[in-house]
């Protein structure tokens, strides 16, 4: 069975600093893992996903994430957080072996303080 | 030019109503899906369909019956509603890859308050 833990529930950062969302998986085959914001009241956007290439994804506005299997992690980060960042992001694994059925973190809220 | 658009955006109803969601997506994926994010942000597949077929099925009551006219459109119907169906619906579709690891593209959900 696949499962996804973040780590934090809030993340609070001042604009300018770097940010830092953790992400631990568990997965029985080669996963696929992803990264998704959520804006408030707004639908979901992928960010960036990892599948088996390059172990260090870059994604959309600056954000990239790295895999490490042998920490089971896919952590998020941004070198300058900017008050546009301020969301909900969610870590996401799918597996082959599962159906490719997608499954959600719980989510990690960042808010970035001016 | 949305690629996975819902109706409605905001449902309002009372308890032991009838209601629909619809979904539909113009990237020409082969699967849909509707997932449902609890109060706590959290977010769980209920029904997946590819091709007109239900794939997944997750633990979710029978009120709940998912239908899919064509491989655009994926539907949620909700007999009997109840408070705890007070959430934010979201579709979603994705091309079929043989390596797996697709791409799911999310609507802007649709948020149900039962009173």
């Amino acid at each position: 069975a696949q499962s996804v833990t973040q780590l934090d529930s809030h993340v609070s950062v001042s604009e300018g600093t770097p940010v830092l969302l953790r992400c631990n998986y568990s997965s029985s085959y080669s996963p696929s893992l992803f990264w998704y914001v959520q804006h408030p009241n707004k639908g979901l956007q992928l960010l960036l996903k990892y599948t088996s290439a390059a172990t260090l994804v870059k994604g959309i506005n600056g954000f990239e994430a790295e895999f490490k299997k042998s920490e089971t992690s896919f952590h998020l980060t941004k070198p300058s957080a900017h008050m546009s960042d301020a969301a909900e992001y969610f870590c996401v694994v799918s597996d082959y072996n599962a159906g490719n059925m997608l499954t959600f973190g719980g989510g990690t809220r960042l808010m970035v303080k001016p | 030019d949305t690629a996975v658009s819902q109706t409605p955006k905001y449902l309002v109803t009372q308890m032991g109503n009838d209601k629909s969601i619809k979904c539909e997506q113009n990237l020409g994926h082969d699967t849909m899906y509707w997932y449902k994010q609890d109060s706590k942000k959290f977010l769980k597949i209920m029904f997946s369909y590819n091709n007109k077929e239900l794939i997944i099925n997750e633990t979710v009551p029978n009120r709940f019956s998912p239908k899919s006219p064509d491989k655009a459109h994926l539907n949620l119907h909700i007999n009997s509603l109840e408070l705890g169906d007070s959430a934010v619906y979201f579709c979603a579709s994705s091309q079929t890859l043989p390596s797996g690891g697709e791409t799911q593209y999310f609507g802007p959900g649709t948020r149900l308050l039962v009173l």
